[in-house]
């Protein structure tokens, strides 16, 4: 079935450091791939998204490219600030009416 | 502008109880989920509408599940007959089209807590 794996937590880095969290996905078709992200006391919220092979999705410094060849979706960002401090989820819809979500990357960066 | 409302925000309750909780969306948005997410666990789908009725309710677990939205905004997540195994946190989002936007948002959840 359709699902997403995305590297386990915790992650702890300190400010200006790179940051880098794995995901790969199986699906039956051509999903869209998302990175959502939950804050502290806050509800998720989409990060950044791609909808198609080779496309960058980009947001508040992080970014992942959509890999068709290796079923990948990496978040990166290439210095963290205390603020990113949160929990990160890759996710995937084949059809707008499901996600599929990971088991969530907890992420915490110190000054 | 508001953003997607859940209540309570807490709920404790004994096993057999049965329980109602409540989703308020973002004005104007057809689409309509709700997921279910335990500790350490991704958000998992339970339940989608588009307007007033359920589109897609494969991700129900069981018959105790049941989830309404009669004028197509509101929405009520019912569980009958609780269970310690539906302690989780139940989410609630809501979409412009839910068409391939990508964009869900969510509520703060609520937490459900069967002793």
């Amino acid at each position: 079935g359709d699902s997403v794996t995305q590297m386990e937590g915790p992650v702890t880095l300190s400010e200006e450091a790179f940051l880098t969290i794995n995901c790969t996905y199986t699906a039956t078709g051509y999903p869209s791939l998302f990175w959502y992200v939950q804050y502290p006391g806050e509800g998720l919220q989409l990060l950044l998204k791609a909808t198609k092979a080779d496309d960058k999705g980009s947001n508040k410094g992080f970014e992942a490219t959509y890999r068709k060849e290796t079923t990948s979706f990496h978040l990166e960002k290439g210095s963290v600030q205390v603020s990113d401090s949160a929990v990160y989820f890759c996710a995937l819809s084949l059809s707008g009416n499901q996600f599929y979500f990971g088991t969530g990357t907890s992420l915490t960066v110190i000054p | 502008g508001a953003g997607v409302s859940q209540t309570p925000s807490n709920k404790v309750t004994e096993k057999g109880k049965y329980v109602e909780l409540r989703c308020d969306p973002i004005s104007g948005h057809t689409a309509l989920y709700w997921y279910r997410q335990s500790l350490g666990q991704g958000p998992e789908f339970l339940i989608y509408f588009q307007g007033t009725g359920a589109a897609d309710d494969s991700g129900l677990p069981n018959d105790r599940f049941f989830a309404v939205r009669p004028e197509g905004s509101v929405s009520t997540l019912k569980i009958q007959r609780t269970e310690r195994g539906d302690s989780a946190v139940y989410l609630c989002a809501s979409s412009p089209t839910g068409a391939d936007t990508g964009e869900l948002f969510f509520g703060e959840g609520s937490r459900l807590t069967v002793l």
